[in-house]
Parts: C-alpha cells; sequence; structure tokens
C-alpha cells in the first residue's frame, strides 16, 4: 500500500520560532491531507491538497503541495503553545478515494 | 453536539475476554472508518463501511475482529479473545462520500488488556 515518510519525528520550538513539517512519498498522490491531533485528543482535519504546486494558507499555516506531486508540507510561522500538537500527514491510498494511510506524524512542542 | 462519539471512552479488560465498542457518526455521513492507533504512530486503516456495507478489511484486522454497521447509522467494533497487543486507542471516523472528503474523528476508545 501507499507509504508516506514524515520527518522530523519531534520539533521543540521556542514560542515565536517557525516550524516546518514535511510529508515525502516514492510514488505520485492524488491528494493528501493534513490533520492535526492536541495531546490526549483524536485527529483533526486541517486542509487537503489536490493540485500540482498548489499553496494555501490557514492564519499563520502555509500547506503545500510539490511540483511533482510526491511530497508536501506545513508551515508555521511565528509558533504559539495553542500549536503544540502532532501533525499528520495522510494519503488517499492506492487511489481508493475513501482509504487513508498516515504517516507517523511531528510532534511539535513549544516552549513558551 | 452533533460531531462523532464513542462509548466507551476507556475500556479495561482481562486477555481473553470479549469487548465491545459503539461509534456514532455524524448523521449525514454515508461513510464510516474503523483505525486503530498506539503511542506514537498514526492512525491505522483497519475498516470501512458505505451505508451498511463493509466494504474493505484491513489485513491488520484478524479473524477475532468484527465490525458491523447494521442500519448504515452507528458501528460497532467487537474485539474477541483480546490479547495484550490489542491495546491501543480506537478511533471511528465518517465522512461524506463521492470523492475524498475529510475525515471527522471521535473522541476514541482506549483500550487497555491487562
Amino acid at each position: 500500500g501507499q507509504q508516506v515518510m514524515q520527518i522530523p519525528q519531534y520539533q521543540h520550538v521556542q514560542e515565536g520560532e517557525d516550524f516546518t513539517t514535511y510529508c515525502n512519498s516514492s510514488t505520485t498522490l492524488s491528494n493528501i491531507q493534513w490533520y492535526k491531533q492536541r495531546p490526549g485528543g483524536h485527529p483533526v482535519f486541517l486542509i487537503q491538497l489536490v493540485k500540482s504546486g498548489e499553496v494555501k494558507k490557514q492564519k499563520r499555516l502555509t500547506f503545500q503541495f510539490g511540483e511533482a506531486k510526491k511530497n508536501s508540507s506545513l508551515h508555521i510561522t511565528a509558533t504559539q503553545t495553542t500549536d503544540v500538537g502532532t501533525y499528520f500527514c495522510a494519503v488517499d491510498s492506492g487511489g481508493s478515494n475513501y482509504k487513508l494511510t498516515f504517516g507517523k506524524g511531528t510532534l511539535l512542542t513549544v516552549n513558551p | 453536539d452533533t460531531g462523532v462519539s464513542q462509548d466507551p471512552r476507556h475500556k479495561i479488560t482481562k486477555r481473553g475476554q470479549n469487548v465491545t465498542f459503539r461509534c456514532d457518526p455524524i448523521s449525514e455521513h454515508n461513510r464510516l472508518y474503523w483505525y486503530r492507533q498506539t503511542l506514537g504512530q498514526g492512525p491505522e486503516f483497519l475498516t470501512y463501511f458505505q451505508n451498511e456495507a463493509q466494504l474493505e478489511k484491513s489485513r491488520l484486522l484478524s479473524d477475532r475482529f468484527s465490525a458491523e454497521r447494521p442500519k448504515g447509522s452507528f458501528s460497532t467494533l467487537e474485539i474477541q479473545r483480546t490479547e495484550q497487543g490489542d491495546s491501543a486507542m480506537y478511533l471511528c471516523a465518517s465522512s461524506l462520500s463521492g470523492q475524498l472528503y475529510e475525515q471527522y474523528f471521535g473522541p476514541g476508545t482506549r483500550l487497555t488488556v491487562t
């Protein structure tokens, strides 16, 4: 099935610093979704990217889909303590149109 | 509350016992998914329903696992003869159908097998 590598596994930043997590696939992706899971919580959908080279912004969060549709990134500008959590990318496994394969996630901690 | 709900939130059971979890999806969602999540990992797909039909079951789901969605609304996940390796968070999610839509997750049921 579809595999995605997510790096880094952990990232600790000072409040106000930027943060980026990357998701990489060896095969071309039809689309990619990003989820956030707060400590003790459940995954919450952030965004879906579909088009090659697509860039979407949500306030301080910027999501990019690579030109070859094999990688994606999530960048947070000026992190806040509310950004703490694990960020997962998830891809449509085998073009099923329903089955998601999640990366292992990047755990972000923010020092106030 | 119109989100996905799961019951119970926590379950502690002894090895060899059977357990059953319930998931109530968002009412207008006809797709329902079960995932398993262990510490430090992302959710792993277990099974998927379109209305009442179970359309895919992961190889992760041994014969001890069974899921139902009898009327296309709520779903149950049963684990028979639990093993310590079954200890995990069991997440339910729902979505609309037609294309790959965002999935709405419930709070999960944390299972501990002693």
